[in-house]
């Protein structure tokens, strides 16, 4: 498959454990934030998003937080499954830019 | 609804030479963004069209450009290709909403 990235941080956690994956993103005025995760071979998939008006947001097994005080994401997944090993990529974005900044990146690792 | 689809999937080429790379965005989806993703440099943006317009760019060398056509397709050329080119490019289309969907990538190879 496609690797997305040799020198990756990678988190591996036990299968049913639950995972928090972290980002640091780097503009003050970005307003909207996104998590992706991408299996090797495919491109990047929407996990969830968040505004900049709000500090949690949950969907289904995954929540996402959001502290702009210290320019702070993290992806949190309930009940890990082996399913859930990929790469998670944070991105962030600012309203009128179009564009979208990513994070480097964290390989997620279940183990059985 | 097909998704974002690109063509080709794969593609070899060699140094000096050019490629034209193809994105046909999710059916309604007017905005379509274009992404180099490697190994050491992770995920970049390239560009993003609307209504065949370029909005905003990444900071990529003009051997690096794009279009969009009035059915929204894009495609992204890159001419004289040196090594560092070789990369996964994704396209990723959305609709009003901030969502983005992205296709599977072309994986380029440049001899």
């Amino acid at each position: 498959g496609e690797s997305v990235g040799l020198h990756l941080p990678t988190l591996s956690v036990q299968e049913g454990d639950n995972s928090i994956i972290n980002c640091a993103y780097s503009n003050s005025a970005s307003d909207y934030f996104i998590w992706y995760k991408q299996e090797s071979g495919k491109g990047p998939q929407f996990i969830i998003d968040i505004r900049s008006n709000m500090d949690k947001r949950q969907g289904q097994r995954v929540t996402v937080l959001l502290n702009k005080t210290v320019k702070h994401l993290s992806l949190q997944i309930a009940a890990t499954q082996p399913g859930d090993s990929a790469v998670y990529f944070c991105a962030e974005s600012s309203s009128g830019t179009y564009k979208y900044i990513f994070g480097t990146g964290t390989r997620l690792k279940v183990l059985a | 609804k097909a998704g974002v689809t690109q063509t080709p999937r794969y593609l070899i080429k060699t140094r000096g030479q050019q490629v034209t790379l193809s994105c046909s965005p999710i059916s309604g989806h007017r905005s379509v963004s274009w992404y180099q993703q490697t190994p050491g440099q992770g995920l970049q943006f390239l560009f993003e069209y609307f209504s065949e317009t370029q909005r905003n760019k990444g900071n990529f060398p003009g051997r690096f450009s794009g279009r969009q056509f009035s059915n929204s397709r894009s495609e992204m050329n890159v001419s004289t290709l040196e090594l560092g080119d070789s990369a996964l490019y994704l396209c990723a289309s959305k609709d009003h909403d901030n969502e983005q969907f992205f296709g599977p990538g072309t994986r380029l190879t440049v001899l």
